[in-house]
C-alpha cells in the first residue's frame, strides 16, 4: 500500500506569513495527489487537485506543487480564515485512496 | 446546490450492526460514484468504501472488507453503507463524499462532502 506522510504535523504561524506544507509518497504517484482543507467541526474541502490545479473558488494564495513522491501546499499569505488541518491524498493505487495523517495549522 | 446529509449513526455495541444513510440532492445523483470516508475522533481521514454510479462495482479498504457493506438506491437518490460485526476501532464520524465522475478513473477526487454521522461502538 502506499503511504503518505505530511510534514510538520502541525504548524504555528502569523497572520501573513508565507506556510509549507509537505506530503511525501512512499512510492511514485505521478501527480494523482489532492489537497482538503478541514475546519473544526466540519467536513473537509476540496482546495487543490492534481498536485497544482486550484479548485474554482479557492483564494489563489494557494498553491500546490510537485509529482511523482514528493509535493507542496503552500499559503503564500496566511489569513486567519486558514486556521483549519491539511490532509493531502493520493489516488495512483485506485481504488484505494490514501490520505496523508494531517497537518494542524494555527495562528501565533 | 450539491447536498449529501447522512443519518443512521448512533452507540452500538461491540460486534453488533448498524446502517448508515446518505441522501443526495442537486446533482443526477446516478451518474456519479459516491465514497465513505471515516474520521476516528482526534485523528485523520480514512477511505472506507465506495460504489460506481451504476452501483455494479463496489471497493472496499482491507479493514472493513467482509463486514461492510456499500450499496445504492439510485431511485431513491440515497447510499447506504450497512456495517456488521462493528469493533471498537470503527468508532468515527462517517463521510458521505461524491466522486468528480467515476470511481477509479482520473482524474479522481472528492467534490462534495456530508456532514457527517458519528458512530460510537462501545459495551
Amino acid at each position: 500500500d502506499i503511504q503518505m506522510t505530511q510534514s510538520p504535523s502541525s504548524l504555528s504561524a502569523s497572520v501573513g506569513d508565507r506556510v509549507t506544507i509537505t506530503c511525501q509518497a512512499s512510492q511514485g504517484i505521478n501527480n494523482y495527489l489532492n489537497w482538503y482543507q478541514q475546519k473544526p467541526g466540519k467536513a473537509p474541502n476540496l482546495l487543490i487537485y492534481d498536485a497544482s490545479n486550484l479548485v474554482t473558488g479557492v483564494p489563489p494564495r494557494f498553491s500546490g506543487s510537485g509529482s511523482d513522491t514528493d509535493f507542496t501546499l503552500t499559503i503564500s499569505s496566511l489569513q486567519p480564515e486558514d486556521i483549519a488541518t491539511y490532509y493531502c491524498q493520493q489516488y495512483e493505487s485506485l481504488p484505494r485512496y490514501t490520505f496523508g495523517q494531517g497537518t494542524k495549522l494555527e495562528i501565533k | 446546490e450539491v447536498q449529501l446529509v447522512e443519518s443512521g449513526g448512533g452507540l452500538v455495541q461491540p460486534g453488533g450492526s448498524l446502517r448508515l444513510s446518505c441522501a443526495a440532492s442537486g446533482f443526477t445523483f446516478s451518474s456519479y460514484a459516491i465514497s465513505w470516508v471515516r474520521q476516528a475522533p482526534g485523528k485523520g481521514l480514512e477511505w472506507v468504501s465506495g460504489i460506481s454510479g451504476s452501483g455494479g462495482d463496489t471497493y472496499y479498504a482491507d479493514s472493513v472488507k467482509g463486514r461492510f457493506t456499500i450499496s445504492r438506491d439510485n431511485s431513491k437518490n440515497t447510499l447506504y453503507l450497512q456495517m456488521n460485526s462493528l469493533r471498537a476501532e470503527d468508532t468515527a464520524v462517517y463521510y458521505c463524499a461524491k466522486h468528480i465522475i467515476a470511481i477509479a478513473t482520473r482524474p479522481d477526487f472528492f467534490d462534495y462532502w456530508g456532514q457527517g454521522t458519528l458512530v460510537t461502538v462501545s459495551s
